[in-house]
């Protein structure tokens, strides 16, 4: 991806295994955070949320865990496929309603 | 049931140009949102509108720097005089409600910005 360039951290996992792709975040009042997927040469894809007052959400093969003592997300693709392959980003909405997006994490699978 | 739809998807210019930068939001979605992602970086905010109505620019750098929502038509990011540093992607998102709990945004395919 062109667009995030060559620097960011990078988990490698092989296919079918489980990913697990952590975020810190800054703002302890932030109360509603969400992961996006980017893939290259594209806008950030919206995966799933989570409310401060919920500690874990589950989807789709992804589940995220959000520990608010550490100010620490989590994301957990489970059965990891090739299309996961992407930058994955924590972002959480401040009272004005932006997003601070984290620095983002490289996802690449293996066959 | 359109997504985002931002153009032109890439714009190259000279150092010194003006550059600009559209953004149609989704159907129904009255808020957006603009994001610069330089290389090797996450998304950064710039600037948040409503139409007619900027409702937040602490991200917008003070000079050369712009952006609009009219009443009618698309929302735009001007920059001028462009410099080297301006190149980067810069993505529209759009969401359809305001406030924390309810704000989905959701981004476009974004501009890919190269200043010469």
């Amino acid at each position: 991806g062109e667009s995030v360039g060559l620097h960011l951290p990078t988990l490698s996992v092989q296919e079918g295994d489980n990913s697990i792709i952590n975020c810190a975040y800054s703002n302890s009042a932030s109360d509603y955070f969400i992961w996006y997927k980017q893939e290259s040469g594209k806008g950030p894809q919206f995966i799933i949320d989570i409310r401060s007052n919920m500690d874990k959400r589950q989807g789709q093969r992804v589940t995220v865990l959000l520990n608010k003592t550490v100010k620490h997300l989590s994301l957990q693709i489970a059965a990891t496929q090739p299309g996961d392959s992407a930058v994955y980003f924590c972002a959480e909405i401040t009272n004005t309603d932006k997003l601070i997006f984290g620095t983002g994490t490289r996802l690449q699978v293996f066959p | 049931n359109a997504g985002v739809m931002q153009n032109p998807r890439h714009l190259v210019r000279r150092r010194g140009q003006e550059a600009r930068l559209r953004c149609s939001p989704m159907k129904g979605h009255s808020h957006v949102y603009w994001y610069r992602q330089l290389p090797e970086e996450g998304l950064k905010f710039m600037v948040y509108l409503q139409k007619e109505n900027i409702i937040d620019e602490s991200g917008m750098p003070k000079e050369r720097f712009s952006a609009e929502f009219p009443k009618e038509g698309p929302s735009i990011l001007r920059i001028q005089q462009v410099v080297r540093g301006d190149s980067a992607a810069y993505f529209c998102a759009s969401s359809r409600y305001q406030g924390a709990s309810r704000n989905e945004q959701f981004f476009g395919p974004g501009t890919r910005l190269t200043v010469l």
